[in-house]
């Protein structure tokens, strides 16, 4: 079962920063927080991913908390073509761990 | 560097009879892992391989295998279709190492009849 928590969907205006929340009140020490999304029927695109620091790459930044409970993924000037489910997963530090999605947040971002 | 390939991209097939879909991975990559996608039960790991040996396998029937070639190619392999098997199968590739991402292909999507 996925060990994450995330509303089920969202709405942004567009041109504004889109925030999605995650829970992960669970994760362990050496788990991972990654961030996907999948716009229809295509396969799933990478975001990014961290640990428990912030990070930040060309598409969006990741926030964790201290805890690492929760992290939120932003990003940071929505467009139309940001229109997709997104997927936390938290995944051990292994190469061949697979990735367990739930069912993510379905952001709708609106013109 | 290109990405992950998959074919082919739609297939129909009827109940009873096998299908295979091939994988190729992003260059360099050794690792290829399998997810199957469905309405109901979203998105669930099927196996993974690497250097050609399974290295890790989801729950599903024996009616669902895969191997991997030298080259790192992947097949999976469904026999005896069930109209459940219908679905979009997504291969993913990485290259090995401890916090590797999986990099997805944009699928080949199953249909029974």
């Amino acid at each position: 079962d996925a060990k994450t928590t995330q509303p089920t969907s969202m709405d942004c205006a567009e041109g504004r920063a889109a925030n999605l929340p995650c829970n992960h009140s669970t994760i362990s020490g050496n788990e991972y927080v990654y961030w996907y999304r999948q716009i229809h029927s295509q396969g799933p695109q990478y975001i990014i991913h961290g640990l428990k620091n912030n990070e930040t790459n060309e598409m969006a930044s990741l926030i964790i908390t201290e805890d690492r409970k929760s992290s939120t993924l932003i990003l940071p000037h929505a467009t139309l073509r940001d229109t997709a489910v997104y997927y936390c997963i938290v995944r051990f530090l292994s190469g061949n761990t697979p990735l367990v999605f739930g069912k993510g947040t379905r952001l709708s971002v609106i013109a | 560097k290109a990405g992950v390939t998959q074919t082919p991209r739609y297939l129909i097939k009827t109940r009873g009879q096998q299908v295979t879909l091939s994988c190729s991975p992003i260059s360099g990559h050794r690792s290829v892992s399998w997810y199957q996608q469905t309405p109901g039960q979203g998105l669930q790991f099927l196996f993974e391989y690497f250097s050609e040996t399974q290295r890790n396998k989801g729950n599903f029937p024996g009616r669902f295998s895969g191997r991997q070639f030298s080259n790192s190619r992947s097949e999976m392999n469904v026999s005896t279709l069930e109209l459940g098997d219908s679905a979009l199968y997504l291969c993913a590739s990485l290259a090995g190492g401890s916090t590797d991402t999986q990099y997805f292909g944009p699928g080949t999507r199953l249909t029974v009849l």
